[in-house]
């Protein structure tokens, strides 16, 4: 069945330094979304890719669909506490509808 | 708007019992569905409608009915429920099922621990 890999499960990051969080599917994507959940929330809608190779920014963040249509990409700049959490990346699949990978826990050492 | 709304928020059930963790949203969304969060396995599908009427299986739908008789209400029964179904739920809404649109607006989940 259809699977979504994410990659690292949890990240430790330095208050200041950057983070990447990649998502990898068995199969080619119509769509990817990505989604963070603070801690005890619940999961907030960040951005939708659908182009091959198509990247979006939405402040210190940097999203990235791969040219295969079968990865992405979530990069953190300068990371801050307000970033703590765990992102997912869910694909859509007509027919089989919305599969989320399993997150990545990212916390933020001041 | 509310949003998507959820109720209880936590629930104690002895195995057995039976209960419904009720939905509403307010923006006269079509698709809904909701979800299950267990530690370390993201968010799985249990159940999901894509308008009155209309709803279906998700990936792990044992144990669980639903129906939506309204656009805006999709309550989600347990049936008998087992230790296994301690979890937390997550019920959504999106507009549309597929393509742009369907983006998922989340609730704040129902903690539900079953002894």
């Amino acid at each position: 069945g259809q699977q979504v890999m994410q990659i690292p499960q949890y990240q430790h990051v330095q208050e200041g330094e950057d983070f990447t969080t990649y998502c990898n599917s068995s199969t080619t994507l119509s769509n990817i979304q990505w989604y963070k959940q603070r801690p005890g929330g619940h999961p907030v809608f960040l951005i939708q890719l659908v182009k091959s190779g198509e990247v979006k920014k939405q402040k210190r963040l940097t999203f990235q669909f791969g040219e295969a249509k079968k990865n992405s990409s979530l990069h953190i700049t300068a990371t801050q506490t307000t970033d703590v959490g765990t992102y997912f990346c869910a694909e859509y699949n007509y027919g089989q509808n919305f599969v989320f990978g399993p997150g990545t826990r990212l916390s933020v050492l001041p | 708007n509310a949003g998507v709304t959820q109720t209880p928020k936590f629930q104690v059930l002895k195995t057995g019992q039976s209960m419904t963790l009720q939905c509403a949203q307010d923006m006269n969304h079509e698709y809904m569905s909701w979800y299950r969060q267990d530690p370390g396995m993201g968010l799985r599908l249990i159940h999901y409608s894509v308008g009155a009427g209309i709803t279906d299986q998700g990936e792990v739908p044992n144990g669980y009915n639903v129906s939506r008789s309204t656009t805006e209400d999709f309550p989600l029964r347990l049936l008998s429920a087992a230790p296994s179904q301690t979890s937390v739920y997550f019920c959504a809404s999106s507009r549309v099922a597929g393509g742009p649109g369907n983006e998922q607006f989340f609730g704040p989940g129902t903690r539900l621990t079953v002894l």
